[in-house]
């Protein structure tokens, strides 16, 4: 089975501090992606990469950063926190590029911006 | 550009019951269609999808969906609901493959499924 594991379940920052999420793919998938989840606007995508060192911006790019040095690997950076990135974020794999493979998801982390 | 609408926010229905669960799609060319299920505290669990072929989709956990290329929509159903049923669901498209570059999965915005006993 795929596994996608999520560094934290729940993180709580501080205004202005700077957040790294990360997420590991055990399957050597190609594509990686972010997605933050909010109440009523469903699953948004932040930023994808579908190769090491490759990254393409998703549709709510502001505020984030990524990067991917390994495969396995694909991190999420708030570069400064703000309250409205309170929000549940997601990561997920699939094995190649274009491809009609079904999306495989982390647990999730639940971030609170105080 | 693509995209995804689910009418309800909540679906109630009792257990034993049929349950459907809407998603009406837009999306030019030929559609990619999914549907994930997520449990509270969860992330998303892939239930089906429908690429090509016969219109009724059977996925996991005794789920089905119908692809209606005219009404453009993929409705998910089960014929007899159970409490465990109860989470929330997403409706996900995106175009096949026939353009060039990729092509991001667009989600709705969720419907919550409440099951009761």
């Amino acid at each position: 089975d795929v596994k996608v594991t999520q560094s934290s379940r729940y993180l709580v920052k501080r205004t202005g501090e700077k957040v790294f999420l990360e997420c590991v793919q055990d399957m050597d998938h190609e594509n990686m992606f972010w997605y933050r989840q909010d109440p009523g606007l469903g699953l948004r995508l932040i930023y994808f990469s579908y190769d090491v060192k490759m990254k393409e911006k998703g549709d709510i790019p502001e505020g984030y950063s990524v990067s991917r040095e390994k495969k396995e690997r694909f991190s999420l950076i708030l570069e400064s926190a703000s309250t409205n990135q309170t929000s549940m974020y997601l990561c997920a794999s699939t094995r190649l590029r274009g491809g009609v493979e079904t999306q495989y998801f982390g647990p999730g982390t639940r971030l609170l911006v105080l | 550009a693509q995209s995804v609408a689910q009418p309800e926010d909540q679906v109630n229905v009792a257990e034993g019951n049929p349950l459907t669960v809407k998603c009406t799609y837009s999306v030019s060319g030929n559609p990619y269609l999914f549907w994930y299920v997520q449990y509270p505290n969860r992330g998303l669990q892939f239930l089906l999808k429908y690429i090509t072929g016969d219109n009724l989709v059977k996925g996991s956990y005794g789920f089905e969906a119908e692809f209606n290329k005219s009404q453009t929509s993929f409705h998910l159903k089960k014929p007899s609901a159970l409490v465990s049923d109860s989470a929330l669901y997403f409706c996900a498209v995106r175009p096949s493959p026939e353009n060039t570059g990729f092509q991001k999965l667009v989600f709705g915005t969720g419907t919550r499924l409440l099951v009761s006993p």
